[in-house]
């Protein structure tokens, strides 16, 4: 099993382009989430999904859109790239209960 | 969801039991307690949850108090591999979705 797949791994910007971060999990999951997390900080909350066709903001959702395109895959996009957006990204997935999944997160730089 | 408080950096001695605590004062009767680890820059890992009663299985033990208002993860005999943040998260365990919320954890290392 594949689990929770994120893609790049990594990803380096300039200011102000824009780009798409993927999450796929082949678990038949209902619930996705999106963190991001900063050098020696916690996980932050960007956005999740508790269910396919819906999609709810999270801690710190200011400069990201997520689309939930089908149970399968939820995409994190930043339209236009800040330096404070640095971080390490982490896409998760949990059926319901108790267990969430995590994927080996995208690492993104952005100068 | 209720908030936590954890210490945010711990020692253990390698084969010694490692206690790491959690305070959750305000926790409602219908949220459970989690805990998850984050080995170094990997993504979290799911250990153990709870309710009331304490819980054991093959990675830790859970200890609740009674009063439900603190709860201590027991990692029975560290190794270096135990080195990680763990993070306390209380939140209704319903099978809904909705957020799941971390804090800033704790970071435990295990030193020979």
């Amino acid at each position: 099993n594949a689990g929770v797949t994120q893609t790049p791994k990594f990803q380096v910007l300039k200011t102000g382009q824009s780009m798409t971060l993927q999450c796929a999990q082949d678990m038949n999951h209902n619930s996705m989430y999106w963190y991001r997390q900063d050098p020696g900080m916690g996980l932050r909350l960007i956005y999740y999904s508790a269910s396919e066709g819906t999609t709810d903001k999270g801690e710190v959702p200011n400069g990201y859109n997520v689309s939930r395109l089908n149970k399968r895959e939820f995409s994190l996009r930043l339209e236009s790239a800040a330096p404070s957006q640095t971080s390490v990204y982490f896409c998760a997935s949990r059926r319901g209960g108790f267990e969430a999944f995590f994927g080996q997160g995208t690492r993104l730089t952005v100068v | 969801d209720a908030k936590t408080t954890q210490p945010p950096s711990m020692d253990c001695a390698e084969g010694r039991a490692a206690n790491l605590p959690c305070n959750h004062s305000t926790i409602s009767g219908n949220e459970y307690v989690y805990w998850y680890r984050q080995i170094h820059s990997q993504g979290p890992q799911y250990i153990i949850h709870g309710l009331k009663n304490n819980e054991t299985n093959e990675m830790a033990s859970l200890i609740i108090t009674e009063d439900r208002k603190s709860s201590t993860l027991i990692l029975p005999h560290a190794t270096l591999r135990d080195t990680a943040v763990y993070y306390c998260i209380v939140r209704v365990g319903d099978n809904q979705g909705g957020k799941l919320i971390f804090g800033q954890g704790t970071e435990l290392s295990v030193k020979p």
